[in-house]
């Protein structure tokens, strides 16, 4: 079992749509959990951390659930320049990030 | 803004032909990373330092090595470049002792033939 795992999608939505991302992870003892935004033949870049009470930042919505190992990222009124791909990241040992291989979105008109 | 640069954007190299990827960071970082990225398989951490001269092996750190003789710099070697290697290159920093968030360069597509 991979340590975190994403569909990789694509996910097609249309502008305005509201669509939900999900990761799991493997190791019950993570204790940092980020989404990374990569936009395509670009670099991967901070989107949000996500805390253990949820939070927000705009459209964007990420929830964290330890029971179940998974974490979520929501995103409110789809915009055509939120296509790319979302990474899921988890900390576990020291300074050892394991990033899941992405799922991609598009926003069509 | 931290800058990260990563001095070659695309790159083209023979089987057997030694490759040095550099990578310069603006902000007195304390960490650097290495790291691969391949379709569906993500990012793997190749190397990484956390201080000068200091260097921990990541994932996969077969066929290659790194330098850390500056704070600013960290450089990934490939003693004999294969076709396996053959993969986007990318170089991170981050700042204190957890790496909780990283700062990417914007990347070096290696090819080797």
């Amino acid at each position: 079992r991979k340590e975190v795992e994403q569909d990789p999608g694509p996910f097609n939505v249309p502008e305005g749509a509201t669509v939900a991302f999900n990761c799991t992870y493997s190791n019950s003892a993570s204790q940092s959990f980020f989404w990374y935004r990569q936009d395509c033949r670009k670099e991967p870049k901070l989107l949000m951390s996500v805390y253990s009470s949820g939070n927000e930042d705009g459209r964007f919505t990420a929830q964290l659930n330890r029971a179940s190992q998974y974490i979520s990222l929501l995103i409110r009124d789809s915009k055509l320049s939120d296509s790319a791909t979302y990474l899921c990241v988890v900390k576990g040992g020291f300074q050892k990030l394991v990033f899941g291989t992405g799922t991609r979105l598009l926003v069509s008109p | 803004d931290v800058k990260v640069t990563q001095s070659s954007r695309y790159l083209v190299k023979r089987t057997g032909e030694k490759v040095f990827l550099e990578c310069v960071q603006d902000m007195d970082h304390e960490n650097m990373f290495w790291y691969r990225q391949d379709p569906g398989l993500g990012l793997r951490l190749i190397y990484f330092s956390y201080d000068v001269k200091m260097k921990e092996k990541g994932d996969i750190p077969e066929g290659y090595s790194v330098s850390r003789e500056k704070k600013e710099r960290f450089s990934l070697i490939l003693e004999s470049a294969s076709t396996n290697q053959t993969s986007m290159y990318l170089c991170a920093s981050s700042l204190g002792s957890g790496a909780n968030v990283l700062t990417f360069g914007a990347g070096s597509r290696l090819t080797v033939l």
